[in-house]
């Protein structure tokens, strides 16, 4: 199973938005709604902030939100803000009913 | 609250063993779906392993396919993976996800000699 594509590293000014992309196929992203989004700071577990493609946990800033397209996904930071900038991991369901990472995005304010 | 706490991990020689415990509390464990997650320092997650809520489906990355095994007690909170025939490519903090909703703090494994 290969990870899914994310950009390597994304950047914005502090109240712009920014847009993270997760491409894969139809037998992981584009086949099943159960795409999730983590955050993770340095030294960190990874914190879960979308799950099931465009939901967001209790607790997480309704600055974060998610979408799917076909095969790709997305993440959007809007009104970014300095804690925000940490790595970025999509993950999928997979037809053979194990999960995918995507490559992970570095996220940085300037 | 919500905890998963990781343990086992340590330093062993490539073709050696180990086994990961993740005691957990703060949630119904035995309604959850478990997971195995790894990251190499400084690279990327990546998904390892996961078992159903009562035991009875499990599933493997590639990689670890024939060596890892993963397995719970429910009774006990505590989930486990046995690693068998470690490789140097196996070294990676080891993450316990409750649905993958949950996350531990991770448990470091380094395979070398």
């Amino acid at each position: 199973q290969s990870a899914l594509t994310q950009p390597a590293s994304v950047s914005g000014s502090p109240g712009q938005s920014i847009t993270i992309s997760c491409t894969g196929t139809s037998s992981d992203v584009g086949g099943y709604n159960y795409v999730s989004w983590y955050q993770q700071h340095p030294g960190k577990a990874p914190k879960l902030m979308i799950y099931e493609v465009s939901n967001r946990p209790s607790g997480v800033s309704n600055r974060f939100s998610g979408s799917k397209s076909g095969n790709t996904a997305s993440l959007t930071i809007s009104g970014l803000q300095a804690e925000d900038e940490a790595d970025y991991y999509c993950s999928s369901y997979t037809s053979s009913s194990t999960r995918v990472f995507g490559t992970g995005t570095k996220v940085t304010v300037l | 609250e919500v905890q998963l706490v990781e343990s086992g991990g340590g330093l062993v020689q490539p073709g050696g063993s180990l086994r990961l415990s993740c005691a957990a509390s703060g949630f119904t464990f035995s309604s959850y779906w478990m997971h195995w997650v790894r990251q190499a320092p400084g690279k990327g997650l990546v998904w390892v392993s996961r078992i159903n809520s009562d035991g009875s489906s499990t599933s493997y990355a590639d990689s670890v396919k024939g060596r890892f095994t993963i397995s719970r007690d429910n009774a006990k909170n505590t989930l486990y993976l046995q690693m068998n025939s470690l490789r140097a490519e196996d070294t990676a903090v080891y993450y316990c996800a409750g649905g993958l909703d949950y996350w531990g703090q991770g448990t470091l494994v380094t395979v070398s000699s």
